[in-house]
C-alpha cells in the first residue's frame, strides 16, 4: 500500500520570504502521480500544483514549485514571496495505478506579517 | 459557474437518523469521489465511480451507501448515523485517475 509522510506538522514563515513543505512517499510503482493541494480555514479543498512521476522537469505554478527526487521518493513544496493568504493546511497526495488518492496528514503553514 | 457542488454544505442530526449528501459535478468528468476528513483534518478516499460504475469502495460501515443515478451526480446516503460519523465530507471529480481531482466544499455533519 502507498503511503504518504509530512514530517512537519505546523510551520510559519515570514510574508515575503520563502517556505519549503516536505513530503515522502512509499510506493513500488514506476508511473503515479503527486499533488498538492491547499486547504485554507473556508475548508475548500484547492490544487496547488501536480507532478506526474515520468516526467524529470519539477512543475512549477507562479510562486509555488516543487522539488521532485524520484529516486529519494521526495516531493517538497517550495512557496516563494509568501502572502498572507497562502496561510492554510497543505496536504500532499498521491495516486497510483489504483485510482485511490493518498493523502499525507498535513502540515499547518502560518504566514506572519 | 461552481464546478463540483455539494447540498448541504452543513447538516445537524440525532444518532440513528438516516441522512443524505448530495454532489453534482458540471466538468463533463466521467470519475467522481467520497472523502472523509476527520477532526484531526486526516482526507481518506471512501468511494469511487466511474461512469456510474462503482470502483473504490475502501472499508466503510455498509450503513454508507453511494449512489450515481448519472456521471454528472454521486450521493451519498447513511443510515443509521452514529457519534463517530461527525466529520467533513468532501465529494470531488477528475476525468482519470491520474488527472487532477476538484473538490467540492464540503458538507460538514454533526451527530448529536
Amino acid at each position: 500500500a502507498q503511503t504518504v509522510t509530512q514530517s512537519q506538522p505546523e510551520m510559519s514563515v515570514q510574508e515575503a520570504e520563502t517556505v519549503t513543505l516536505s513530503c515522502t512517499y512509499d510506493t513500488s510503482e514506476n508511473n503515479y502521480y503527486l499533488f498538492w493541494y491547499k486547504q485554507p480555514p473556508s475548508r475548500q479543498m484547492i490544487l496547488v500544483i501536480r507532478q506526474e512521476a515520468y516526467k524529470q522537469q519539477n512543475a512549477t505554478e507562479n510562486r509555488f514549485s516543487v522539488n521532485f527526487q524520484k529516486a529519494a521518493k521526495s516531493f517538497s513544496l517550495k512557496i516563494s514571496d509568501s502572502q498572507l493568504g497562502d496561510t492554510a493546511m497543505y496536504f500532499c497526495a498521491f495516486v497510483g495505478s489504483n485510482y485511490k488518492l493518498t493523502f499525507g496528514k498535513g502540515t499547518l503553514l502560518t504566514v506572519n506579517p | 459557474d461552481t464546478a463540483v457542488s455539494q447540498t448541504p454544505k452543513y447538516l445537524v442530526t440525532q444518532m440513528g437518523n438516516d441522512k443524505s449528501i448530495k454532489c453534482e459535478q458540471n466538468l463533463g468528468h466521467d470519475t467522481m469521489y467520497w472523502y472523509k476528513q476527520d477532526s484531526k483534518k486526516f482526507l481518506k478516499i471512501m468511494f469511487s465511480y466511474n461512469n456510474k460504475e462503482l470502483i473504490i469502495n475502501e472499508t466503510v460501515p455498509n450503513r454508507f451507501s453511494p449512489k450515481s443515478p448519472d456521471k454528472a451526480h454521486l450521493n451519498l446516503h447513511i443510515n443509521s448515523l452514529e457519534l463517530g460519523d461527525s466529520a467533513v465530507y468532501f465529494c470531488a471529480s477528475s476525468q482519470d485517475w491520474g488527472v487532477s481531482q476538484y473538490f467540492g466544499p464540503g458538507t460538514r455533519l454533526l451527530v448529536l
